[in-house]
C-alpha cells in the first residue's frame, strides 16, 4: 500500500537554527499539508499546497516557515530560525482528488522535532 | 473561528461497544472525519460523513447531524488494540485542510 513518508524520524536542533522537514507525497496526490502536534495536544494545521502554491496557511505558519516542492516528488518544510516553542511532531499528509481521495487525507509517520 | 469538542478520555471494557462524541462550531462545512491514533504515531483516516446519518466499516460507525453540528464514532466489540486517541476533524472544502477537535483517549481494559 502506498504511503507518505517522512524524513528525519527525529531532529534536535539549537534555538535560532535553521531546519529542513522532508516529506515524500503518494506519487499520485495532488494536495499536501503539513500539520503539527505538540505533545500532548490536539493536532494542528499549518499550510497547504497544491499546484504548487499555498492555498492556505494558518497563523502559526508565519514569516519564519516556508514549503517548497523541489521536484517531482519532494515536499519540504523549512524553519528559518526555530524557537523553543516549534518543538513538537510534524506531520506531512496528502490526498488524491476525485470521490473518496478528495477528503482522506494519508499522514507520513511524523518528524520529531526538539528545540534546546 | 472553528471550534470541535471532545470528551478528554473514556474507558471501556474489551468487547464492548463505546461511543465518543464530537460537537463542531464551523464555518464552511463539507463533512466531519475520524482520525485514530496511537501513541507516537500518525493519525490514520477512519470514516467520513458529509450527509446526516450513519455510517458503517466493519466494527467502526460514524454518525452526523448536521443540524445539531454533532457527530459520534461508535466501536464494536472492543478490542485491546483499540486503545488510542480518536480524533474528530471538520473538513471544509476541496483542498482544504482538517481542523481537528481536541480528542478522545480511549483506554479499553480487560
Amino acid at each position: 500500500e502506498p504511503e507518505v513518508t517522512q524524513t528525519p524520524s527525529h531532529q534536535v536542533t539549537q534555538m535560532g537554527q535553521e531546519v529542513i522537514l522532508r516529506c515524500v507525497p503518494i506519487s499520485n496526490h495532488l494536495y499536501f499539508y503539513w500539520y503539527r502536534q505538540i505533545l500532548g495536544q490536539k493536532v494542528e494545521f499549518l499550510v497547504s499546497f497544491y499546484n504548487n502554491e499555498i492555498s492556505e496557511k494558518s497563523e502559526i505558519f508565519d514569516d519564519q516557515f516556508s514549503v517548497e516542492r523541489p521536484d517531482g516528488s519532494n515536499f519540504t518544510l523549512k524553519i528559518r530560525s526555530t524557537k523553543l516553542e516549534d518543538s513538537a511532531m510534524y506531520f506531512c499528509a496528502s490526498h488524491g482528488s476525485g470521490g473518496a481521495s478528495s477528503y482522506e487525507q494519508y499522514f507520513g509517520p511524523g518528524t520529531r522535532l526538539t528545540v534546546t | 473561528g472553528q471550534s470541535l469538542e471532545q470528551p478528554s478520555e473514556v474507558t471501556a471494557v474489551e468487547g464492548a461497544i463505546v461511543q465518543m462524541n464530537c460537537t463542531y462550531q464551523t464555518s464552511g462545512f463539507y463533512g466531519l472525519s475520524w482520525y485514530q491514533q496511537h501513541d507516537g504515531g500518525a493519525p490514520t483516516f477512519l470514516s467520513y460523513n458529509a450527509l446526516d446519518g450513519l455510517e458503517e466499516t466493519g466494527r467502526f460507525s460514524s454518525f452526523l447531524s448536521r443540524s445539531d453540528s454533532y457527530g459520534y464514532l461508535l466501536l464494536q466489540e472492543l478490542q485491546m488494540k483499540d486503545s488510542a486517541s480518536y480524533f474528530c476533524a471538520v473538513y471544509t472544502g476541496t483542498a482544504s485542510k482538517l481542523t481537528f477537535g481536541t480528542g478522545t483517549r480511549l483506554q479499553v481494559t480487560l
